[in-house]
């Protein structure tokens, strides 16, 4: 079993949808989340980053931590065309060169 | 500021030979990364460098060697290239000090072995 599952997709919506993206995980000990989003042929770029349980809100974009039930999300509002792009969770507990990404999700805004 | 930058884009090798990605960053940055991105694999960690003078292997170390050449510059060494080795090449850094391994990336290094 992996230690971070994400749904690979591609997930497909229509401009201004609410999207909700989801990641798993199995190890207790992880305490920072983070979202990568990462367009075609681009490296990935940190999106939000959010310290053990709560949401973090910026603009359109939300992050959820449920620490209990070992999941995160994301959600975008609004969703735009630009923000067609692969997004990727990640998480550490905090040891240097122990981030753990997920697969990603592809997602596809169509105007 | 440039942030992450990596050389070269695109290369395309023959299965025995060998070359070095370049990875640079002008962020004063402490640690630096090495990743593979695979087709349904996600990103996995090669080596690290926690800081200037200092490399440890990550999940798939086999195959590569690193050098941290400065505080600027980590550098990923194939000596005889594979097919398996066809992948797209990231180089991240986290910031001094941070607490947490927020990485920031570089755009990549698409690497193909014949």
């Amino acid at each position: 079993q992996k230690e971070v599952e994400q749904d690979p997709g591609p997930l497909s919506v229509p401009e201004g949808a609410i999207v909700s993206l989801n990641c798993t995980y199995s190890n207790s000990a992880f305490q920072y989340f983070m979202w990568y989003r990462q367009y075609s042929r681009k490296g990935p770029e940190l999106l939000m980053y959010t310290y053990s349980s709560g949401n973090k809100e910026d603009g359109r974009f939300t992050a959820q931590v449920d620490k209990s039930s070992k999941y995160i999300s994301l959600f975008i509002r609004d969703s735009q065309p630009s923000d067609s792009a692969t997004y990727l969770c990640a998480m550490s507990a905090g040891v240097l060169g122990k981030l753990i990404f997920g697969q990603g999700t592809t997602l596809q805004v169509k105007p | 500021n440039a942030g992450v930058t990596q050389t070269p884009k695109f290369q395309v090798l023959k299965t025995g030979q060998s070359m070095t990605l370049q990875c640079a960053q002008d962020m004063n940055h402490n640690s630096m990364y090495w990743y593979r991105q695979d087709p349904g694999m996600g990103l996995r960690l090669i080596y690290y460098s926690a800081s200037e003078g200092t490399t440890d292997k990550g999940e798939v170390p086999n195959g590569y060697n690193v050098s941290r050449l400065n505080k600027r510059e980590f550098s990923l060494r194939l000596e005889s290239a594979a097919p398996s080795q066809t992948s797209v090449y990231f180089c991240a850094s986290t910031p001094t000090g941070a607490s947490t391994d927020t990485q920031y990336f570089g755009p990549g290094t698409r690497l193909t072995v014949l």
